[in-house]
């Protein structure tokens, strides 16, 4: 079974931009949750999606968003850009039938803001 | 809220020693999964494993072994034999059973290992 895929790898911005990161969970799991990864803040969870709805959010402003499509791929979108904002995005699937299941994690996109 | 620390944040040993990974956590919850992901320099997760609260059976699969004690509230992982592709950042991380599918990190540790 093929695992999570997140397209692309290495995007660099520059600040005041968009960016839009994507993620295809592994086939059968309806859950898709995102994280940042910095050297100073380590994992933190950004949000969840489940079933086209953003389920659980994490602590981030609102220049972070998301979607989910109804073949449970999903989006991340940051607006204007900050230097902070680079980082390792991660994103990970899960069955989703528990609000527990164990996630499986993408290789991740690696954001670098100019 | 609940946390979770790795206090050790860099490892070095040398190929075929055994090592152990620390994990401390903390939660109100009576109910949890605790987790280990480790994460080799191309930078995916790789879980490892999954262990509930009720369960504090250790658990060994092949040179890997978890030892879970709620009276310490600590999630240790034992890597024996350890082997050059052991080298990785191995984190801990921790779900109540009240926050959503929402995983909270420890600060991770860097294993060394080397030949």
């Amino acid at each position: 079974k093929a695992g999570v895929t997140q397209t692309p790898r290495y995007l660099i911005k520059t600040r005041g931009q968009q960016v839009t990161l994507s993620c295809s969970p592994i086939s059968g799991h309806r859950s898709v949750s995102w994280y940042q990864q910095t050297p100073g803040q380590g994992l933190q969870f950004l949000f969840e999606y489940f079933s086209e709805t953003q389920r659980n959010k994490g602590n981030f402003p609102g220049r972070f968003s998301g979607r989910q499509f109804s073949n449970s791929r999903s989006e991340m979108n940051v607006s204007t850009l900050e230097l902070g904002d680079s980082a390792l995005y991660l994103c990970a699937s899960s069955l989703g039938d528990s609000l527990t299941d164990t996630q499986y994690f993408g290789p991740g996109t690696r954001l670098t803001v100019l | 809220a609940q946390k979770v620390t790795q206090a050790q944040t860099e490892i070095s040993v040398v190929e075929k020693e055994d090592v152990t990974l620390d994990c401390v956590y903390e939660t109100r919850d009576t109910t949890y999964y605790l987790f280990w992901y480790k994460q080799p320099p191309s930078g995916e997760l790789v879980f490892l494993i999954r262990r509930n609260s009720f369960d504090e059976q250790n658990e060994i699969s092949g040179r890997y072994s978890w030892n879970f004690q709620k009276s310490t509230s600590s999630f240790n992982f034992t890597i024996t034999a350890s082997q050059v592709v052991d080298s990785a950042v191995y984190f801990c991380a921790l779900i109540p059973n009240n926050a959503g599918n929402m995983l909270t990190f420890g600060g991770g540790t860097r294993l060394m290992v080397k030949p």
